[in-house]
């Protein structure tokens, strides 16, 4: 049973580079989300998305895209990447639409480091 | 400004004794408190929640206090083991995720 799963683990980029953050759940999850987590400012959200074809800006979505085509999928797009962007990237699924609004708990993947520099 | 605030980075605590984590909010509008365990190059596992109605829940080692008055909850720990020590973070639910504290990193020492 293989869960949240993110690639990479780890990844360093150059200023100004591209790049997309995979994710992939198995559980048929309808609400999936990404967050970010840097030193000493837990765990902020991103974009999450409630279901296929549905997705919406979280708390700190400047410089990220995001689309929902499949259920499983969610991948998180750099479109030009910046040093401010150099954090630990975690993705996480629930299995109501609603999200965790409720009392649904989040799965979440293993995380991505990702390096700006 | 922040909406849920866990006050204290760390907290070391002896193996067997009672852990106690705590974590305030200003946001009457919660409806769901729920407490993640993180190890290191892990992702954060879901511990324990708690609904805004209730004002305890128990799972084992692990109780979830919850005071709506004082808007504080604290996760105690009984007997703490060195299996414990972790990264704890305090999470919030509303409509769209959760609002998560910058964690409190207990340390449980023999």
């Amino acid at each position: 049973n293989a869960g949240v799963t993110q690639t990479p683990k780890f990844q360093v980029l150059k200023t100004g580079q591209s790049m997309t953050l995979q994710c992939a759940q198995d559980m048929n999850h309808e609400y999936m989300s990404w967050y970010r987590q840097d030193p000493g400012m837990g765990l902020r959200l991103i974009h999450y998305s409630v279901g296929a074809g549905i997705t919406d800006q979280g708390e700190v979505p400047n410089g990220y895209n995001v689309s929902r085509s499949t259920t499983e999928d969610f991948p998180l797009r750099l479109l030009s990447a910046a040093p401010s962007q150099t954090s630990v990237y975690f993705c996480a699924s629930s299995y109501s639409g609603t999200g965790p609004s409720t009392n649904e708990k989040l799965f979440f993947g293993s995380g991505t480091q990702l390096s700006v520099l | 400004d922040q909406q849920v605030k866990q006050n204290s980075p760390s907290l070391s605590v002896q193996e067997g004794r009672i852990s106690i984590l705590n974590c305030d909010y200003t946001n009457s509008m919660f409806d769901y408190f729920l407490w993640y365990k993180k190890y290191p190059a892990e992702g954060p596992t879901f511990l324990i929640s708690i609904s805004s109605i209730k004002d305890k829940n128990e799972d084992g080692r692990f109780t979830v206090f919850l005071n709506k008055s004082a808007k504080h909850l604290s996760l105690h720990i009984v007997p703490s083991q060195p299996g414990d020590s972790a990264v704890y973070f305090c999470a919030a639910s509303e409509t769209d995720g959760l609002t998560f504290g910058k964690g409190t990193h207990l340390i449980i020492q023999p």
